[in-house]
């Protein structure tokens, strides 16, 4: 049981935007930088958001980060179908003195 | 191009020892720490610890301190994790992932090592 929670599924239509959260608490999130990943079993996961808010080079900006308090959004926008994976967050846990990943979130595209 | 190339997959019996390794290229292997993720079956990411490229610090994940070791060969830029007294919850795809020194996120993974612990 991860200390950040994910909801298991999401899912949205192609073309719209679609949300994944993850909450945590202050030992982790509240005082932490947040990063994203996109994985499909089985290949590389692939950092689509690192430091809350900031994409690497060569990730589209219909990827976006954001982080208030002790919960941290992942934002999707003109979903593919492409897109349909799992996505994690992962933060440092200062009192458990390790990296947590979210429990992850499975993207459906409609 | 930054690559990290991983050793091929293992089968091991309970309570055997395994060690992965992840040879790295492309770019300054001192600047970067090494990080280790796995993937049970049907299970998400877990991060098993770090180790600093630099000066070799360590940082391992408390539920596995005692049977992970993490080290790495600076002549030949490679990333090695051994872990012991296997366990059929062991059972896994194993990553090796570039961190910053500060360790916080990963941004080049290796391609995955499976490692099957069965008797």
């Amino acid at each position: 049981q991860s200390v950040l929670t994910q909801s298991p599924s999401v899912s949205a239509a192609p073309g719209q935007k679609v949300t994944i959260s993850c909450s945590g608490s202050s030992s982790n999130i509240g005082n932490n930088y947040v990063s994203w990943y996109r994985h499909l079993p089985g290949t590389a996961p692939k950092l689509l958001i690192y430091d809350n808010n900031k994409r690497p080079s060569g990730i589209p900006d219909r990827f976006s980060g954001s982080k208030s308090g002790t919960s941290a959004t992942l934002g999707i926008s003109g979903l593919q179908t492409g897109d349909e994976a799992d996505y994690y967050c992962v933060t440092w846990d200062t009192s458990l003195t390790d990296v947590v990943f979210g429990g992850g979130s499975k993207l459906t595209v409609l | 191009q930054v690559q990290l190339v991983q050793s091929g997959a293992e089968v091991k019996k309970p309570g055997a020892s395994v060690k992965f390794s992840c040879t790295a290229s492309g770019y300054t292997f001192t600047n970067y720490s090494i990080s280790w993720v796995r993937q049970a079956p049907g299970q998400g990411l877990e991060w098993m610890g770090w180790i600093s490229g630099y000066n070799d610090n360590t940082n391992y994940a408390q539920k596995l301190q005692g049977r992970v070791t993490m080290t790495t060969d600076r002549s030949t830029n490679t990333a090695y994790m051994e872990l012991r007294s296997l366990r059929s919850d062991d059972t896994a795809v194993y990553y090796c992932a570039r961190g910053t020194l500060g360790g916080l996120f990963f941004d080049y993974w290796g391609q995955g090592t499976l490692v099957t612990v069965s008797s």
